[in-house]
């Protein structure tokens, strides 16, 4: 299994650009994440996901968007880039309720530049 | 969901064992304590978890006091290849996605 991938690692966009994030899963988990880590920080949630067509907002998701039309993928699509998007985007999937312990698995992030 | 507090760093040397506190004073009945190890340009991995007294596994053990308001997360006998941060999360199994990581606690090992 790949686990959790990411694509692309690094981008720098400019200012008021748009991009998505690609986030993929091979463990059929139904619990889908995306984080944000700024430098020297722990991660904050944006969205989050419980299964295909169902997403929700997290602690700080002012300026993205999200959808899961698939148990494998969830991108992240910013909107009119800003210079405090700039940060380190981490996907992350678990199972769902009753399943194992909750535990989260990570991808490797992508490291976002806005100038 | 229970704050966490965790000191911002630590300093050990290869070999030696490095005990880990976190405080969560406001841990709910369901809540379960979790341990992730992030590295440098790496995503947070999975420790070990833990309900009440004692829980070991191969890389950790995880040690909880009856009133559940503190755990120590104990690594044995550390290598300069566990050099990384560790965040201690509280929450309950059906609210993973609410989860909180603080800033973590920074371990350096020297050599």
């Amino acid at each position: 299994n790949a686990g959790v991938t990411q694509t692309p690692k690094f981008r720098i966009l400019k200012i008021g650009q748009s991009m998505t994030l690609q986030c993929a899963q091979d463990m059929n988990h139904n619990y889908m994440y995306w984080y944000r880590q700024d430098p020297g920080m722990g991660l904050k949630l944006i969205y989050y996901s419980v299964g295909a067509g169902i997403t929700d907002k997290g602690e700080v998701p002012n300026g993205y968007n999200v959808s899961r039309s698939t148990t494998e993928d969830f991108p992240l699509r910013l909107e009119l880039a800003a210079p405090s998007q700039t940060s380190v985007y981490v996907c992350a999937s678990s199972y769902p309720r009753g399943g194992a312990t909750g535990e989260q698995y990570f991808g490797p992030g992508t490291r976002l530049t806005v100038t | 969901l229970a704050k966490t507090t965790q000191p911002i760093s630590m300093d050990s040397y290869e070999g030696q064992e490095v005990n880990i506190t976190c405080s969560h004073n406001n841990i709910a009945t369901n809540d379960y304590i979790t341990w992730y190890q992030q590295f440098p340009s790496q995503g947070p991995r999975f420790i070990i978890q833990g309900y009440k007294t004692k829980v070991t596994n191969e890389v950790a053990s995880l040690f909880i006091p009856a009133d559940r308001k503190s755990s120590t997360l104990s690594l044995p006998r550390v290598s300069l290849s566990d050099t990384a941060v560790y965040y201690c999360l509280v929450g309950d199994l059906d609210s993973s996605y609410k989860l909180i990581f603080g800033s973590g606690t920074r371990l350096l090992v020297r050599p």
